[in-house]
């Protein structure tokens, strides 16, 4: 079956531009939650959702925010881009979000300058 | 406090050797502790996972074991393979209403020769 499809792979954006990702679960699948990944920082949560509800959110900003759409599918967008929010941002989807059974995608690669 | 920057331990070995890779948690309330693989360029892959309530689980070359006593993780993977070679993360799910949210642990690189 597909996997965990994230969209785009990489991206090049200028401070103070906004960014939307976009993350396609894997059919059936619920839950998706967003990561951020940095050399600095690891892996950090940024939030979840579920049957198109935030359930779950870290310690991150406003400018971070996210929707999940009746498919499941679900976007998330950064606001004012700073130059810290240059990471790997990765999703994961999984049937109910919670347990141990957590797909992730390959991630976009976002660059601010 | 923030860290400044992540410096990941690093675990170097012999092709066939076994390898060990450890990990200290933090949260006594954690039920699911899982481990992944990430490879460059890709995401974490799922490797295996034990609940709270084990101390003990075996896949396919690989062993978890877990200490709930010292928060103690570790990843056994026997007969080392260069494809083996990665960043290898534990994560924790605290279960209840800690819904998707995993939380790493810093990883740990993993080089296997030839």
């Amino acid at each position: 079956k597909a996997g965990v499809t994230q969209t785009p792979r990489y991206l090049i954006k200028t401070r103070g531009q906004q960014v939307t990702l976009s993350c396609s679960p894997i059919s059936g699948h619920r839950s998706v939650s967003w990561y951020q990944q940095t050399p600095g920082q690891g892996l950090q949560f940024l939030f979840e959702y579920f049957s198109e509800t935030q359930r779950n959110k870290g310690n991150f900003p406003g400018r971070f925010s996210g929707r999940q759409f009746s498919n499941s599918r679900s976007e998330m967008n950064v606001s004012t881009l700073e130059l810290g929010d240059s990471a790997l941002y990765l999703c994961a989807s999984s049937l109910i979000g919670q347990g141990s059974g957590y797909t992730f995608g390959s991630g976009t690669r976002l660059t601010v300058v | 406090g923030e860290s400044v920057g992540l410096h990941l331990p690093t675990l170097s070995v012999q092709e066939g050797d076994n390898s060990i890779i450890n990990c200290a948690y933090s949260n006594s309330a954690s039920d699911y502790f899982i481990w992944y693989k990430q490879e460059s360029g890709k995401g974490p892959q799922f490797i295996i996972d034990i609940r709270s309530n084990m101390d003990k689980r075996q896949g396919q070359r690989v062993t978890v074991l877990l200490n709930k006593t010292v928060k103690h993780l570790s990843l056994q993977i026997a007969a080392t393979q260069p494809g083996d070679s990665a960043v290898y993360f534990c994560a924790e799910n605290a279960g209840g209403t800690s819904y998707g949210k995993l939380t790493f642990g810093q990883g740990t690189i993993l080089t296997v020769h030839p």
